[in-house]
């Protein structure tokens, strides 16, 4: 069963920085991409960056450049994107999603975890 | 990259058909067959209903359908049931490399 299964809660400073996880398991982790969604209280969906774990791609929305950073670990089928510079406006829900290779389409989304950034 | 843009709301009564916009540019919508859609019940995580344009996930429901004309997508929903009042949002590849959401219609089912 495909599972994409994410970090807990987080509770950050204006700021300060927040690394997030979100771990694969029932299928092969190298041959999908992930991308990071979030969503603000009250908002839409945001898409914000997509990497393959093989790190041989990233990129992400042009308002998350400079402070966005995307890592995997192959061994623990494990991404991680970390977000700096927080401020509140980044309050939101953060999604892991799936997409097979150039089909530009998400078709496996994790549960979402939670990042409150306030003082 | 603007948020694609979609009706805030649409209502129906069950057994009526509705049918949701996703207008966007000739950089996203209009450049590509790359459009989806999205069904979301808030606390939950979304799921697709649609992919590049008007073809459909093993699972779901034949009642939903897709197609593209020019810059604008829309998503029809065939025969409305209470289950499928949701938040739905539409997604685009851009000519940049990049991905766009629609600004999301909330459906309720009347």
């Amino acid at each position: 069963q495909v599972q994409v299964v994410q970090s807990g809660a987080e509770l950050k400073k204006p700021g300060a920085s927040v690394k997030v996880s979100c771990t694969a398991s029932g299928y092969s982790f190298t041959n999908y991409y992930i991308h990071w969604v979030r969503q603000a209280p009250g908002q839409g969906l945001e898409w914000m960056a997509i990497i393959d774990p093989t790190g041989a791609v990233t990129k992400s929305a042009q308002k998350f450049q400079g402070r966005i950073t995307m890592t995997s670990n192959t061994f623990t089928n494990t991404v991680y994107m970390e977000l700096s510079s927080l401020t509140p406006a980044d309050t939101a829900v953060y999604f892991c999603v799936r997409e097979v290779p150039h089909t530009r389409y998400f078709d496996s989304w994790g549960q979402g975890n939670l990042v409150t950034v306030s003082s | 990259q603007s948020a694609l843009t979609q009706p805030a709301s649409v209502s129906g009564s069950p057994g009526q058909s509705i049918t949701i916009s996703c207008t966007g540019t000739s950089s996203d919508v209009g450049a590509f067959n790359h459009v989806s859609w999205y069904q979301h019940h808030p606390g939950k995580a979304p799921k697709l209903m649609i992919y590049d344009v008007s073809s459909r996930p093993s699972g779901v429901s034949y009642r939903f359908s897709g197609s593209k004309s020019g810059n604008t997508a829309s998503l029809t929903i065939y025969g409305l049931q209470a289950e499928d009042e949701a938040n739905y949002y539409c997604s685009s590849y851009t000519t940049r490399y990049t991905y766009v959401f629609g600004s999301g219609t909330k459906v309720t089912v009347l």
